[in-house]
């Protein structure tokens, strides 16, 4: 079985530009995640979707960060303008229902000079 | 707020020298509680799941365990390859949402 898929792998950008993340999740799999993991830190979740109704965005900061899954599948997460505080790994997982084990891709990369 | 905290922060330990990490963690209602492993460069690999106080988990050298504040993950005679980050997480009831909460992680470090 295929696990998620993510890319690109890794992106270097400078402050103030844009910057797209694309999740593809295992086939069948309802619920999609999107997290931030900082250097040292645990992942913290930014949205998650069931199907492609948005269930929990509370910590996601509006003001720059958007994501979309407009056939409950393919997932992107944007960032619009990118600040040096972006500097993460941005994770995204899925599972077969919101209680459900969920399954880590692995990862993108983003650096922000 | 869900809390969860992660002893050692980092442990060094030679081949077949065995130890626990533990994990501590508040939750307003748990509904699962998670370990996973994180090669560098990786996503987090799913480890265990468990559910409630008492009970317990194996996975070849790794056995988990759980108390209403704690859990435990004894890593037995230890080799080389689980040298990893080991990372708890916790999942409360809060109806559709749900996100997991991280803890910090523990850099296991084993050498022959």
């Amino acid at each position: 079985e295929a696990g998620v898929a993510q890319s690109p792998r890794y992106k270097i950008i400078e402050k103030r530009q844009s910057v797209a993340f694309w999740c593809n999740p295992i086939s069948g799999h309802a619920t999609l995640y999107w997290y931030q993991q900082i250097l040292g830190q645990g992942p913290k979740l930014l949205i998650q979707f069931q199907n492609n109704g948005v269930v929990d965005d509370s910590q996601l900061p509006k003001d720059r960060f958007s994501a979309e899954r407009l056939k409950g599948v393919d997932s992107t997460l944007k960032i619009q303008p990118a600040k040096l505080e972006d500097s993460a790994v941005y994770l995204c997982a899925s599972s077969l229902a919101g209680q459900g084990t969920q399954y880590f891709g692995p990862g993108t990369r983003l650096t922000v000079l | 707020e869900d809390q969860v905290t992660q002893s050692p922060e980092a442990l060094r330990l030679q081949e077949g020298e065995s130890s626990s990490l533990n994990c501590s963690y508040t939750v307003s209602g748990l509904r699962g509680l998670f370990w996973y492993r994180q090669d560098p460069g990786k996503g987090p690999e799913f480890l265990f799941t468990l559910y409630s106080a008492g009970e317990e988990k194996e996975k070849e050298r790794l056995k988990a365990t759980l108390t209403k504040k704690e859990s435990f993950l004894h890593i037995t005679a230890p080799k080389p390859e689980d040298s990893a980050t080991y990372l708890c997480a916790v999942q409360a009831h809060t109806g559709t949402a749900s996100k997991l909460t991280f803890g910090t992680g523990t850099r296991l470090q084993v050498t022959l």
